[in-house]
């Protein structure tokens, strides 16, 4: 059973620069049939997509992020990651991470999410 | 960029009785690319429906989706308790995904 788990720090100083990592465990990040996918939801609020890469290193961003959104993958360790930089607090939100079906775009499974502050 | 807005913001039902939620898009929707999530209270998102109509693997058959173009609905044909939830629906187009703004599912 395919499982991904979000990891990094739980608070970033505002003007730095959130970093989390997503590992994927019961399946193979290279798969030719899966995007993989950041998703965030600032509290009690709605959803919002960030982007996604395929294993290859092809990117997608939300163009409202795009200017401080980097996504990586790192197949050797079967994980991929997100860095935002510039944050505000308004970035504050739990971040997700999700395989996407590739060609037919839904997120299934999610991670379990985690809840990034950004505050001096 | 394609805007879902879902209605009722809130829904306010009895277990038992029958769900229906809209979400509307800003412009045409390829069914392929409309999908439903379920979420509770300190969770992640569940998948629900793929493909405006299709259910999740584990979705029990009370869970329903249908539409086309703008208009696509979520039904749940009788409520459980454990049905409570907040649900969000979510397209794909143009290398873009967006989410509408969800609708609480609250128990009468």
């Amino acid at each position: 059973q395919l499982q991904l788990q979000e990891s990094g720090p739980g608070l970033v100083k505002p003007s730095e620069t959130l970093s989390l990592t997503c590992t994927v465990s019961g399946g193979s990040i290279s798969s030719s049939s899966y995007y993989w996918g950041w998703i965030r939801q600032p509290p009690g609020k709605g959803l919002e997509w960030i982007g996604s890469i395929y294993y290859s290193g092809s990117t997608y961003y939300n163009p409202s992020l795009k200017s401080r959104v980097t996504i990586s993958v790192d197949t050797s360790k079967n994980q991929f990651s997100l860095k935002l930089s510039s944050v505000t607090a308004a970035d504050t939100a739990v971040y997700y991470c999700a395989r996407v079906r590739r060609f037919h775009n839904w997120f299934d499974p999610w991670g379990q999410g985690t809840l990034v502050t950004v505050s001096s | 960029e394609i805007v879902l807005t879902q209605s009722p913001g809130t829904l306010s039902l009895s277990p038992g009785e029958r769900a229906t939620l809209s979400c509307r898009a800003s412009q045409s929707v390829s069914s392929s690319y409309l999908a439903w999530y379920q979420q509770k209270p300190g969770q992640a998102p569940r998948l629900l429906i793929y493909g405006a109509s299709s259910r999740a693997t584990g979705i029990p058959d009370r869970f329903s989706g249908s539409g086309s173009g703008t208009d696509f609905t979520l039904t749940i044909s009788r409520l459980e308790p454990e049905d409570f939830a907040v649900y969000y629906c979510q397209q794909y187009g143009s290398s873009l995904y967006s989410f509408g703004q969800g609708t609480k599912l609250e128990i009468k």
